[in-house]
């Protein structure tokens, strides 16, 4: 069982490259999502999914692509890398959305670099 | 969501209990709490939460106060692995709400 895993760690892109972040969860949540973290600030939400085929977007989508069409995986698509783009980026997941239910768990993120 | 408010540091001796507040007074009826932490670096880690009962696991206990305006959490022997930023959410996934929203959450120091 290996929980939430993102992959790269790490990763260096030059303006207007493409790349694919990993997310793979083991757990048979339905519940996905994608944050960003910037330098002293909390986490803002990228995008999410309720369950295959279902994506929706958070607060900062914009430059970001997702899609869900397995339960286990949620990429996350940067589509022309911007410098404003460079941030720790952390994927979460849970077997439940509904209020109560227990809590989500995180990948241990992949920090990434726009020059 | 409704907003809570937590200090933005504290510190706590090793051995000692750390206690932690956070208000949410405009917590709605069907808000839980929820608490995380996050060690520097790594991805936040769920602690626990509740609606209205104090809740009790193995990493910390929950208290809600019974107008349900704020709570605290609390970690019984604070190490110094317990040094992480704690945040605290009200959250109601009902409807199309699915987005759990991070503040700034509490710095929590453990001193040797």
């Amino acid at each position: 069982n290996a929980g939430v895993t993102q992959t790269p760690k790490f990763q260096v892109l030059k303006t207007g490259q493409s790349m694919t972040l990993q997310c793979a969860q083991d757990m048979n949540h339905e519940y996905m999502s994608w944050y960003r973290q910037d330098p002293g600030m909390g986490l803002r939400l990228i995008h999410y999914s309720v369950g295959a085929g279902i994506t929706d977007q958070g607060e900062v989508p914009n430059g970001y692509n997702v899609s869900r069409s397995t339960t286990e995986d949620f990429p996350l698509r940067l589509l022309s890398a911007a410098p404003s783009q460079t941030s720790v980026y952390f994927c979460a997941s849970s077997y439940s959305w509904v209020s109560g239910s227990s809590g989500y768990t995180f990948g241990s993120g992949t920090r990434l670099t726009v020059v | 969501d409704a907003k809570t408010t937590q200090p933005p540091s504290m510190d706590c001796a090793e051995g000692r209990a750390a206690n932690l507040p956070c208000n949410h007074s405009t917590i709605s009826g069907n808000e839980y709490v929820y608490w995380y932490r996050q060690i520097h670096s790594q991805g936040p880690q769920y602690i626990i939460h509740g609606l209205k009962n104090n809740e009790t696991n193995e990493m910390a206990s929950l208290i809600i106060t019974e107008d349900r305006k704020s709570s605290t959490l609390i970690l019984p022997h604070a190490t110094l692995r317990d040094t992480a930023v704690y945040y605290c959410i009200a959250f109601n996934s009902g409807g199309s709400n699915y987005k759990l929203t991070f503040g700034k959450g509490t710095l929590l120091t453990v001193n040797p």
